[in-house]
């Protein structure tokens, strides 16, 4: 079955340091790939999205992700993280999927919250 | 422009009581969906609208009730809310329900079931 597996429940790093958030998918052909951003009190925002091309994809704020066919990963990077982007992060597979019958395509992974530190 | 509008941002409501949470899209897309987010649970789907004139169950459809009242608008309704209801109500938009189609979320409505 198509599943996204975020495995940092929760991040700490310092303003200024590097950030990799890690994401993991589950699916039989080439998915469509994002990352979502929410920062708190407010609904999700796209900050990149991967459909095919360069494995490597820039997105806003700063933020890149690459996509690795052999270890069905799209882990998030940035090299130098600002205190504003203290947020929670969803990694997100576009794929066709049933729900008893009835279809989907989009499944998020459960979320990595990101706190800095100054 | 407003994007994806969801209203009332706050709510609480007894056990028993009904309520419909509101979304509306000025973007012209055709799909919508209602999410629910939950501590260490992501997003899950509640149900969608693949386009006017439709709906469809998705992966939490229990206790909730769907209309797609036009093209721009797509509410929510708790028939009789349970404390399990309680949560965060996303309403999301995209152009059409296709694998790979980007969604807009609205800023969601936080509900409180006591």
């Amino acid at each position: 079955a198509q599943s996204v597996t975020q495995p940092d429940i929760h991040i700490t790093v310092s303003e200024g340091a590097s950030l990799e958030l890690r994401c993991n998918y589950s699916y039989g052909a080439t998915p469509y790939l994002f990352w979502y951003v929410q920062s708190p009190g407010q609904g999700l925002q796209l900050l990149l999205k991967y459909f095919s091309g360069d494995t490597l994809v820039q997105g806003i704020k700063g933020f890149e992700a690459e996509f690795k066919r052999s270890q069905s990963s799209f882990n998030l990077r940035k090299p130098s993280v600002h205190w504003s982007d203290a947020a929670e992060y969803f990694c997100a597979v576009g794929a066709a999927f049933n729900y008893g019958g009835s279809q989907g395509n989009l499944i998020f992974g459960k979320g990595t919250k990101l706190s800095v530190k100054p | 422009n407003a994007g994806v509008t969801q209203t009332p941002k706050f709510q609480v409501l007894k056990t028993g009581q009904s309520m419909t949470l509101q979304c509306a899209q000025d973007m012209n897309h055709n799909s919508m969906y209602w999410y629910r987010q939950d501590p260490g649970m992501g997003l899950r789907l509640i149900y969608y609208s693949a386009s006017e004139g439709t709906t469809d169950k998705g992966e939490v459809p229990n206790g909730y009730n769907v209309s797609r009242l036009n093209k721009r608008e797509f509410s929510l309704r708790l028939e009789s809310a349970a404390p399990s209801q309680t949560s965060v109500y996303f309403c999301a938009s995209s152009e059409e329900l296709r694998v790979g189609t980007e969604a807009f979320f609205g800023q969601g409505t936080r509900l409180t079931v006591v």
